[in-house]
């Protein structure tokens, strides 16, 4: 098993940009999460999903979209990017509620 | 709502000697609570768990926790600190009930240890 895979691991966006952090996980979780990691800060919940076809927001939802077409995966989609967005990306997925999430490397982001 | 706060935002400790990264915990409900490690430019690992089996919980590589209910705590304790294990530390709480599940982080433990 890869467990979660993200790509990109680095990428480096003009203020008003757009892209898509991907995410994949093979351990046919129903559970993933995006998160959101500041320097010298704990996580931060952006969305998550229960399943194909369903998201939820997190705690800081705003500036992102989600989409879960298929139980594999869950990208994370930045239309417009802002400074404030500069962070580091970590995807996540569970098998159930309470079990401990597998977390991705990470994407790191910066917006200048 | 829930919380949780990491007493110490950096612990140094000896090489051979025993590591404690405190952790308290607020919840409205039975919580699900869980200790992660980062090490640098690295993802996160689960260390263990507590989901209201044995209050006493055995992790990798050495560590524990124990969840004691009273002080609403959930310290992280090894007997013998390596090198390898200088890295972050996170205390997280899971709210188990109701249909929006979330985890909530602490904001991180530095654990630095010394040869």
């Amino acid at each position: 098993n890869a467990g979660v895979t993200q790509t990109p691991k680095f990428r480096i966006l003009k203020i008003g940009q757009s892209m898509t952090l991907q995410c994949t996980q093979d351990m046919n979780h129903n559970y993933m999460y995006w998160y959101r990691q500041d320097p010298g800060m704990g996580l931060k919940l952006i969305y998550y999903s229960v399943g194909a076809g369903i998201t939820d927001k997190g705690e800081v939802p705003n500036g992102y979209n989600v989409s879960r077409s298929t139980t594999e995966d869950f990208p994370l989609r930045l239309e417009l990017a802002a400074p404030s967005q500069t962070s580091v990306y970590f995807c996540a997925s569970s098998s159930g509620s309470g079990t401990g999430e597998y977390f991705g490397p990470g994407t790191r982001l910066t917006v200048l | 709502a829930q919380s949780v706060t990491q007493l110490d935002s950096h612990v140094s400790v000896s090489e051979g000697t025993p590591v404690l990264l405190r952790c308290n915990y607020s919840s409205s409900y039975s919580p699900s609570l869980f200790w992660y490690v980062q090490h640098p430019n690295k993802g996160l690992q689960l260390l263990l768990k507590y989901t209201s089996a044995a209050t006493l919980v055995k992790g990798i590589n050495g560590f524990e926790a124990e969840f004691k209910k009273s002080e609403t705590s959930f310290h992280l304790t090894k007997p013998s600190a390596h090198m390898s294990d200088a890295a972050e530390y996170f205390c997280v709480v899971s709210d188990i009930s109701g249909s929006a599940r979330q985890l909530t982080f602490g904001s991180g433990t530095q654990l630095t240890v010394l040869p």
